[in-house]
């Protein structure tokens, strides 16, 4: 099993471009997660699906839409990238709400 | 507003000693608790969780414990390796509120050296 996968690994955006940055888990799980990590700001969250077909915000939503297109899958949109969206992020699934979350090996966006 | 805060920020030990890393929470209404490690790079591995209704976890050489009444969790390495140095991440669910709201630490800083 390859547990959760991300596309791409690496990315750099011009401020005003847009880009998705796919997610999938092979584990039947039911939650999706995506996050951000920053520099001193710890790992927050950006959006969940609890299950397929729903999506809720997150702690930091602002500039991102997702889609959970099926119970593989779970995108992350970014409209109209800005610097202050570079990070690094990270897809995360678990088998429940609240459950052991397991998380993808990030996607390193720069935005310049 | 739940925080979840570790200490120290960063601890080098020699290889073989035994350890305790530290998180704390401010809200004791927690649904369950979750170690990680993240190798520098490298997304984050799941290490241990613990329910609210248990008072530890064990997996090899890592014990974790939880005490929700002074709102804390210790993550016990024994016989620490040099393989065991990574950034160690705990985080907390709530009761109550959003079900996709897991609260971070920052992590605690692990290096053993040979």
């Amino acid at each position: 099993n390859a547990g959760v996968t991300q596309t791409p690994k690496f990315q750099v955006l011009k401020t005003g471009q847009s880009m998705t940055l796919q997610c999938a888990q092979d584990m039947n799980h039911n939650s999706m997660y995506w996050y951000r990590q920053d520099p001193g700001m710890g790992l927050r969250l950006i959006y969940y699906s609890a299950s397929e077909g729903t999506t809720d915000k997150g702690e930091v939503p602002n500039g991102y839409n997702v889609s959970r297109l099926n119970k593989r899958e779970f995108s992350l949109r970014l409209e109209s990238a800005a610097p202050s969206q570079t990070s690094v992020y990270f897809c995360a699934s678990s088998e429940v709400g609240r459950g052991e979350q397991y998380f993808g090996p990030g996607t390193r966006l720069t935005v310049t | 507003k739940q925080e979840v805060t570790q200490i120290p920020a960063a601890l080098s030990v020699p290889e073989g000693e035994n350890l305790v890393l530290n998180c704390s929470f401010t809200d004791s209404a927690i649904y369950n608790l979750q170690w990680f490690r993240q190798d520098p790079g490298k997304g984050l591995t799941s290490l241990l969780l613990i329910q609210s209704s248990q008072r530890e976890q064990t997996s090899g050489r890592l014990n974790a414990s939880l005490d929700k009444s002074s709102g804390r969790s210790t993550l016990y390495i024994a016989a620490s390796q040099p393989g065991d140095s990574a950034t160690y991440l705990c985080a907390v669910f709530n009761y109550g509120g959003s079900q996709g709201n897991l609260i971070f630490g920052k992590g605690t800083k692990l290096s053993v050296k040979p």
